[in-house]
This record gives C-alpha cells, sequence and structure tokens, in this order.
C-alpha cells in the first residue's frame, strides 16, 4: 500500500550495529505499528503506538526501540543487532477510534551477519 | 492461550475453481476479524473482515463465513485466478477498542493454469 512507505526496504548489517527502520504514512491515521514475520510464524507486535505521545510495548520488544516523530513517522530501532533479529518487519496504521483495518506498509528485510 | 490457526498451510487449485481457506480461532471474546493477502516481497493486504455480529460478508470474488459456535473462519474465492496466488493470512482483534490482532502463520493459494 503506497500510503505506508517503509525505509530500507533491504538492509544486511553485522551483529552489534545499531539500525533504524523508518515508516511513513499519508492515511491520516494515528494508529501506528511495528510487526516482525518469520518463515513459519505469523506476524508479530514489536510497539505500537496510538499518538504521539503514547507508546505500548507489543509482545516481542525486547532488543528493538521506537521513535513516533509526528503523527506521521514511526521508527523502529535495534541498538545493538544480533542475528535472531533478521526477519521481515512491516509497519502498520489504523484509525483511532476502536476497532478498524490495519494497513500495512511493503516491509523491509533485514539481515543480520 | 490466544490463537488464530489454519487447518491448511499449502492449498492447490484449478484456474476457475473456488477457493475455501480455513481457519480457527480460540478466543470466543474475539469480535471482529480480518482476512490479509500477502504476495511474495509485499506486505499483508487487506481483502475482507467480518465483526462478531455477523456471520457472512460478500465482497468482489471474496466471501468471508463466521460460526462462532465452533470458532471458525473461512475465506471463499470465486473462479480462482492466477493472481489469487499468495499466502492469505486470518486476523482476529482479541484487544477491543486497543486494536491488537493476533495472525494466523498462513496458507499459501497456489493456483494452477
Amino acid at each position: 500500500d503506497a500510503d505506508v512507505t517503509q525505509t530500507p526496504r533491504n538492509r544486511i548489517t553485522k551483529t552489534g550495529k545499531r539500525i533504524m527502520l523508518e515508516c511513513s504514512q499519508t492515511k491520516g491515521h494515528d494508529r501506528m505499528y511495528w510487526y516482525r514475520q518469520d518463515p513459519g510464524l505469523g506476524l508479530r507486535l514489536i510497539y505500537y503506538s496510538f499518538d504521539v505521545k503514547d507508546i505500548n510495548k507489543g509482545e516481542i520488544s525486547d532488543g528493538y526501540s521506537v521513535s513516533r516523530q509526528a503523527q506521521a513517522k514511526f521508527s523502529l530501532s535495534l541498538e545493538s543487532a544480533i542475528p535472531n533479529q533478521t526477519a521481515l518487519y512491516f509497519c502498520a496504521t489504523s484509525r483511532v477510534g476502536g476497532i478498524d483495518t490495519q494497513y500495512f506498509g511493503p516491509g523491509t528485510r533485514l539481515t543480520v551477519l | 492461550g490466544e490463537s488464530v490457526g489454519l487447518h491448511l498451510p499449502t492449498l492447490s487449485v484449478q484456474e476457475g475453481d473456488n477457493s475455501i481457506i480455513n481457519c480457527a480461532y480460540s478466543n470466543s471474546a474475539s469480535d471482529y476479524f480480518i482476512w490479509y493477502k500477502q504476495e511474495s516481497g509485499k506486505g499483508p493486504q487487506f481483502i475482507i473482515d467480518i465483526r462478531s455480529n455477523m456471520d457472512k460478508r460478500q465482497g468482489q470474488r471474496v466471501t468471508v463465513l463466521l460460526n462462532k459456535t465452533v470458532k471458525h473462519l473461512s475465506l471463499q474465492i470465486a473462479a480462482t485466478q492466477p493472481g489469487d496466488s499468495a499466502v492469505y493470512f486470518c486476523a482476529e482483534n482479541y484487544g477491543g477498542a486497543t486494536n491488537k490482532l493476533i495472525f494466523g502463520t498462513g496458507t499459501l493459494l497456489a493456483v494452477q493454469p
């Protein structure tokens, strides 16, 4: 979905390096999410944010941090990357106001050597 | 625990046939369900959703059926086309207004010409 963009699309890095993945959206949504996807597993929630001043941990937040710089921007950082953080990372957005569909970006493929 | 699972990890169908992808969910309190399609190298794309006060919803060539008695969800695709080849995920909303989703592991739909 072109309304949700992620950069970079692919990244190879080494163990111990700091990595930042960025997400931007033009949908005007307040809520933003970061997920990781591993082969054979469903999408797992890392962090989510309901507005600029709201950050919440998901089910697998250890080793990650996030920053919500603006309504439209939500970045995910790996302070010291490790090989088991090799995965596909997806950003998603949804509207505020109860149950609503989440819309996903194209993903970032991260490889940690 | 709460989980969403799929009965068939791979489904192979002939072009023009109808496809049925199944999903079991375990949280009887979940009140919103979504089907996503994920093509290779892309992020999950919303297909259709259904709320727990409904048992059927139709879209363009797709129908979602919800059976709350047995906690089962299905996606029916009519006249399956090669472009329908993808991984299909179901997701359930277990967090109410917090919009937290649990995703299934996915079913690969392979359309044979």
